[in-house]
């Protein structure tokens, strides 16, 4: 049981680059979310899908989208990178259930 | 953007010492209040989910308790391990639903041997 999954683990991309940061779950869970983390921030959701077929905003969704593939699998991509998307991105999921969201390793992203 | 503060924003205590740190937030529309504790290079992981006014939780040596009126909640750690030495989140739900959390900049917790 590996819970939350993300790959890359790390990416430096140069700016005007696309890229999709992969996430998948093994726990069954209806929902999933993207946040970012930046130092002073806290973490902030991009997108989030309660349930598999609907995907909604959150806070600062400029600049990305989001696909969810099916019950497993969220992925989220940038178009065309940017500095300020240099961040550390963490998927998440939850249950309806259970309330609790459960997060994965991160993704360390840098843009130049 | 709802308004999730915490302070204070890092504390240094001696292992054995209890400690407590503070979650404020708008008391309107209110859902349910969650915290996490963030270990260095991992993941953040859950510790309460908080929904009634009034309520305590509690695992192993933390408690939180939560008053939804004023608008706070207050997360406990009593005689502090240095393994307890992380950065704990509170994040606030609110509109009916828990898809959408805004978090808190965190409290760093350093537990000195």
């Amino acid at each position: 049981n590996a819970g939350v999954t993300q790959t890359p683990k790390f990416q430096v991309l140069k700016t005007g680059q696309s890229m999709t940061l992969q996430c998948a779950q093994d726990m069954n869970h209806n929902s999933m979310y993207w946040y970012r983390q930046d130092p002073g921030m806290g973490l902030r959701l991009i997108y989030y899908s309660a349930s598999e077929g609907t995907t909604d905003k959150g806070e600062v969704p400029n600049g990305y989208n989001v696909s969810r593939l099916n019950k497993r699998e969220f992925s989220l991509r940038l178009e065309s990178a940017a500095p300020s998307q240099t961040s550390v991105y963490f998927c998440a999921s939850s249950d309806w259930a259970e309330e609790t969201q459960y997060f994965g390793p991160g993704t360390r992203l840098l843009v130049l | 953007i709802l308004n999730v503060e915490q302070s204070p924003q890092s504390l240094h205590v001696q292992e054995g010492d209890s400690t407590n740190f503070t979650c404020s937030f708008p008391s309107s529309n209110f859902y349910a209040l969650h915290w996490y504790r963030w270990e260095t290079a991992k993941s953040p992981e859950a510790l309460f989910v908080m929904t009634l006014n009034g309520d305590e939780k509690k695992k192993g040596r933390i408690s939180a308790t939560l008053n939804t009126k004023e608008g706070y909640s207050y997360l406990y750690i009593k005689g502090s391990q240095p393994e307890d030495s992380a950065t704990y989140l509170c994040a606030l739900s609110s509109g009916g639903s828990n898809y959408k959390l805004t978090f808190g900049k965190g409290t760093l917790l350093t537990v000195n041997p």
